[in-house]
C-alpha cells in the first residue's frame, strides 16, 4: 500500500535556525515525490519536486531511497516559513497521496 | 489563466440538506481531483477523473456523497443529505498527465454543517 509518514505534527524553531521537516514513504514502485506548502487559509501550492533536484524559497528535499525518505531541509528558517507543509507521493495511477502534514512556526 | 477556480468559498449549510461543490479546472489540464482536509485525517483523495471519467473513487465515503464531470471545464462534488461529520474544507485540483508537475489546487470551499 501506497503510505506517506510525517511523523511530527508541530515543528517550533526560531528564526535563522535550521529547519527540518521529515517525510518516509512506502511505495512499492518508483516513487515520485513532492512537497506542498500551505500558509494560512490558502490554497496548496507546490514548493518542490524531487525530480528537479531544485531549491525553492532555500529549501531543499533529497530522495533517500535506502530510506524511503524525502526530508524538507532550509539551513536558516524564516517567519515568512510559518505554514503547514505537506509531504506526496504520486503512485502508478497519478494519484498524489498526502501526508497528515507538519505545522512550521517560525519564532522571531 | 485564473487557475483552479472553485465555488463557493464558503457553505454553511442545515443538516439535512443538499450541497453542490463547484470546480473550473485550468484549461488543457486533463485529470481533476477532489480532497476534503480536515485536523484529524488532513487531506484525503476523494475521487479522481481523467479525461472527464471517473477512474478512482475508492475515497468517496459513502453513498451520500457523488461526483460528476460533464465537460472538461466544469466538476460538481454533490452531498445528498448532509451531515455535520461532513464539515470540512473541499479542494479540487487539477494537472496534465502524464507529466511531473504536480497539481494545481484551487483555494478551497469552507463547508459548514450545522
Amino acid at each position: 500500500a501506497q503510505r506517506v509518514t510525517q511523523p511530527e505534527k508541530l515543528l517550533s524553531v526560531f528564526k535563522g535556525a535550521p529547519v527540518e521537516l521529515k517525510c518516509n514513504y512506502s511505495y512499492s514502485g518508483s516513487p515520485e515525490l513532492f512537497w506542498y506548502v500551505q500558509y494560512s487559509r490558502q490554497r496548496l501550492q507546490l514548493l518542490l519536486r524531487h525530480i528537479s533536484r531544485e531549491s525553492i524559497k532555500g529549501f531543499t528535499a533529497d530522495l533517500n531511497k535506502g530510506e524511503t525518505s524525502f526530508h524538507l531541509k532550509k539551513p536558516f528558517a524564516q517567519e515568512e516559513d510559518s505554514a503547514m507543509y505537506y509531504c506526496a507521493l504520486r503512485t502508478g495511477f497519478q494519484k498524489l497521496v498526502f501526508g497528515t502534514g507538519t505545522r512550521l512556526l517560525v519564532s522571531p | 489563466d485564473a487557475g483552479v477556480i472553485q465555488s463557493p468559498r464558503h457553505e454553511v449549510t442545515e443538516m439535512g440538506q443538499e450541497v453542490t461543490l463547484r470546480c473550473k479546472p485550468i484549461s488543457g489540464h486533463n485529470s481533476l481531483f477532489w480532497y476534503r482536509q480536515t485536523m484529524m485525517r488532513g487531506l484525503e483523495l476523494l475521487i479522481y477523473f481523467n479525461n472527464n471519467v471517473p477512474i478512482d473513487d475508492s475515497g468517496m465515503p459513502e453513498d451520500r456523497f457523488s461526483a460528476k464531470m460533464p465537460n472538461a471545464s466544469f466538476s460538481t462534488l454533490k452531498i445528498q443529505p448532509s451531515e455535520p461529520r461532513d464539515s470540512a474544507v473541499y479542494f479540487c485540483a487539477s494537472s496534465l498527465i502524464p507529466e511531473n508537475y504536480g497539481y494545481t489546487f484551487g483555494s478551497g470551499t469552507r463547508l459548514t454543517v450545522v
